[in-house]
């Protein structure tokens, strides 16, 4: 049973536009989220998080909005560039019962020069 | 900067043959996790280690998976014998948070995987 969902595969974007990543969760017990970048033939990399008790967090192009009620996240890369190019990864914690890490399935990005 | 290790990076293998692959996590760090992603999906949780112990192994296909963090530092992953549906990449994490420690700390850090081809 998927907890975390990101329903779009694959998104492409113009450079210098902004580019807009959606995940959902499930499991109203989720505490932290993260989310994550891989590149092909490498390890997922930390990219920026956020707790439950927030609603947004930036860290300079990049941030991340959470929405309790619907359980549902975005991110936002603003502007976009081609080096962003890659898979995201969104993840959902439960800080406090275990530390376990769920992921959604990847939206692949396209920043098109 | 710190890293996570992984050795293989890459396997070839024919099926019902045995594989292992090998995890350094980053110094200090309490948990260490063992991923595993198909291609189109998102990092599935194998098993999850605090210090030498199993926290979590419930998605690990006991009858032909094991893992073993004996001194609560680098861990092994093996699959015996390997099948045609574990190709896939096996990703090592770690995070310097224990169970019940700072939020802060809960990021995982990923090794650059070991990709597993099963022929």
């Amino acid at each position: 049973d998927q907890q975390v969902k990101q329903n779009s595969p694959s998104l492409s974007v113009q450079e210098g536009r902004i580019s807009i990543l959606n995940c959902d969760y499930t499991n109203s017990m989720f505490d932290y989220f993260l989310w994550y970048k891989k590149y092909p033939a490498e390890g997922p990399t930390f990219l920026i998080s956020i707790s439950s008790i927030k609603d947004k967090n930036e860290d300079g192009r990049f941030t991340v909005f959470l929405n309790k009620s619907a359980k549902h996240l975005s991110l936002h890369i603003v502007p976009s560039q081609p080096g962003d190019s890659a898979v995201y990864f969104c993840a959902a914690s439960l800080l406090f019962t275990g530390n376990q890490f769920y992921f959604g399935t990847g939206t692949s990005l396209t920043v098109i020069p | 900067e710190a890293e996570v290790a992984q050795s293989p990076r890459y396997k070839i293998t024919e099926k019902s043959q045995a594989v292992a692959f090998w995890c350094d996590p980053i110094s200090g760090h309490a948990t260490l996790y063992w991923y595993r992603q198909i291609l189109g999906q998102g990092p599935e949780l194998l098993v999850q280690f605090q210090d030498e112990s199993v926290v979590d192994d419930s998605q690990l296909p006991k009858d032909r998976f094991s893992a073993e963090r004996l001194k609560g530092v680098d861990s092994t992953l093996k699959i015996q014998p390997a099948e045609l549906g574990d190709s896939a990449m096996y990703l090592c994490a770690s995070s310097p948070r224990g169970i019940g420690g700072p939020a802060g700390a809960n990021v995982l850090t990923f090794g650059a995987g070991s990709r597993l081809t099963v022929l």
